[in-house]
């Protein structure tokens, strides 16, 4: 069955850190996607990347950066210099097609950041 | 704007009492689920929809019911509420299913 462990409950780190949130899935299939929501304080709900299960490229979007690695079944996010805005809870979420034809989603549990100044 | 719009944004309700929560978007997206958030769990998924009158279970389907006549519109339906539903709920969509959702802000159900 599909599992997504984000094992760290909650992280403080001070401003200009690096910090790293992990992700660690479990699937049976192949073709799969693997994704990283923020849900800053305000509640909402806020998509930052997506990476099917062929593209281990890792990505870099300004100070965030992904690192997927099958080997490991891991989909790490890496927060560079962080800021205070970067306050929230990350959430890892796994995508795999259903036995129905369609696709399921299970998230993590969620990883509650607190960058303070 | 591009949204997925939830309604009510809050309920206090007692057990037995039927309810329907809303979801309505204005993406034209095919796909539409719904998740509860609790402490500690994260988002479990409820229900979801590939399209117009095709819907699944999702882990967590159990005292929940919805529809898709529309395909801009995804209710649940809570026939008859339990405090075990007490939650934070949220409506999303996507262009397909293994797409990056949008979700709503969010329905806070408590039923006692």
């Amino acid at each position: 069955a599909q599992k997504v462990t984000q094992a760290q409950t909650e992280i403080s780190v001070v401003e200009k850190e690096d910090v790293t949130l992990d992700c660690v899935y479990e699937t049976r299939d192949t073709t799969y996607y693997l994704f990283w929501y923020k849900q800053p304080p305000s509640g909402e709900l806020v998509f930052l990347i997506r990476r099917n299960s062929f593209d281990e490229q890792n990505e870099i979007s300004g100070r965030y950066s992904w690192n997927f690695q099958k080997s490991t079944s891991s989909f790490n996010f890496t927060i560079t210099a962080s800021q205070v805005v970067d306050s929230a809870v990350y959430f890892c979420a796994l995508s795999e097609g259903a036995n129905t034809g369609g696709f399921k989603t299970i998230f993590g549990a969620g990883t509650r950041l607190f960058v303070k100044a | 704007e591009a949204q997925v719009t939830q309604n009510p944004r809050y309920l206090i309700t007692v057990t037995g009492k039927k309810l329907t929560v809303t979801c309505s978007q204005n993406m034209n997206h095919e796909y539409m689920s719904w998740y509860r958030q609790d402490p500690g769990l994260g988002l479990r998924q409820i229900y979801y929809s590939m399209n117009v009158e095709v819907t699944d279970k999702g882990d967590v389907p159990e005292g929940y019911k919805v529809s898709r006549k529309e395909k801009r519109n995804f209710p649940l339906i809570l026939e008859s509420p339990s405090p075990n539903q007490t939650s934070l709920y949220f409506c999303a969509s996507s262009l397909g299913g293994p797409q990056p959702q949008h979700f709503g802000d969010g329905t806070r159900l408590s039923i006692l």
